[in-house]
C-alpha cells in the first residue's frame, strides 16, 4: 500500500523551462512534506519542504504547492538547468510521530528529472 | 564535518552469510534511520532509533537487527542474507527531538548484493 505516489517514472525538460514533478498522498494524518534530489552513486540530499499550514513554499528557483483538499503536491523548478537532472523523492511526515521524537519519513517511488540542453 | 558516513561502499554476500552495514554520524542528532532502496519503491524505513539505548521497527524490519549504543554510531546487521536483501542501504540522521521538523541528512548508501 503505497501511501505517497510518484505516479510518472520520468520527465524530460527542455533548459530554461519550467519543470513540474507531481506527488500524491493517502494518509490524512501527514502534515509535513519534503522534496529530496538524488544523484547516482549519493544519497538523497534535502531540496525543500512544506508545512500543512501553507500551500506554497518558495526557495530560490524551486517551489512547492500543497493541495491538502486533492491531497497532491508538487514541486515547480524554474528555470531548468542541466544540474537539476537526477532523481527526486517526493516524501511525507506526520506530527503523531514528531511528538515520539521519531521524524519519519515515508517516500514515494521518485521520479528521474532530465533536462536538455 | 563529515556528516554521514556509511561503510562500506559495496558489498557483495552469499546466501546466510552475516554482516553490519556500520552509519556514524558526527552532527549530534539522536534521530537515526536505516532506509532501503529499491526499484519503483522507492525508500523504505527498515528500523529507526529516537536516541541512544532506544530503537524501534520501521516499515521493513524482517531480516535486520539495529542497536544504537552511543550517539554517533547505528550500526544494521544481517544476520542470514538472502537475496531478497539485494538493495541500497542509506543511513540517515536528523536532529530530532520535540523542536519540530528538521530535513534529514542521508550518507552516500551502501549498495548490497547477495547472490
Amino acid at each position: 500500500d503505497q501511501q505517497v505516489k510518484q505516479n510518472s517514472p520520468s520527465l524530460s525538460v527542455q533548459e530554461g523551462r519550467i519543470s513540474i514533478l507531481n506527488c500524491d498522498y493517502t494518509n490524512s494524518m501527514f502534515d509535513y512534506f519534503l522534496w529530496y534530489k538524488k544523484y547516482p552513486a549519493e544519497g538523497p540530499t534535502f531540496l525543500i519542504s512544506i508545512s500543512s499550514i501553507k500551500d506554497k513554499n518558495e526557495d530560490g528557483r524551486f517551489t512547492v504547492f500543497l493541495n491538502k483538499s486533492a491531497k497532491h503536491l508538487s514541486l515547480h523548478i524554474v528555470p531548468s538547468q542541466p544540474g537539476d537532472s537526477a532523481v527526486y523523492f517526493c516524501a511525507a511526515s506526520a506530527r503523531f510521530w514528531l511528538d515520539q521524537g521519531a521524524q519519519k519519513l515515508v517516500f514515494g517511488q521518485g521520479t528521474r528529472l532530465t533536462i536538455n540542453p | 564535518n563529515a556528516g554521514v558516513t556509511q561503510t562500506p561502499k559495496f558489498q557483495v554476500l552469499k546466501t546466510g552469510q552475516s554482516m553490519t552495514l556500520q552509519c556514524a554520524q558526527d552532527m549530534n542528532h539522536e534521530y537515526m534511520s536505516w532506509y532501503r532502496q529499491d526499484p519503483g519503491m522507492g525508500l523504505r524505513l527498515i528500523h529507526y532509533s529516537v536516541g541512544a539505548g532506544i530503537t524501534d521497527q520501521g516499515e521493513v524490519p524482517n531480516g535486520y537487527n539495529v542497536s544504537r549504543s552511543t550517539t554517533e554510531d547505528f550500526p544494521l546487521r544481517l544476520l542470514s542474507a538472502a537475496p531478497s536483501q539485494t538493495s541500497v542501504y542509506f543511513c540517515a540522521s536528523t536532529q530530532g527531538g520535540l523542536g519540530g521538523y528538521t530535513e534529514a541528512f542521508f550518507g552516500q548508501g551502501t549498495r548490497l548484493t547477495v547472490v
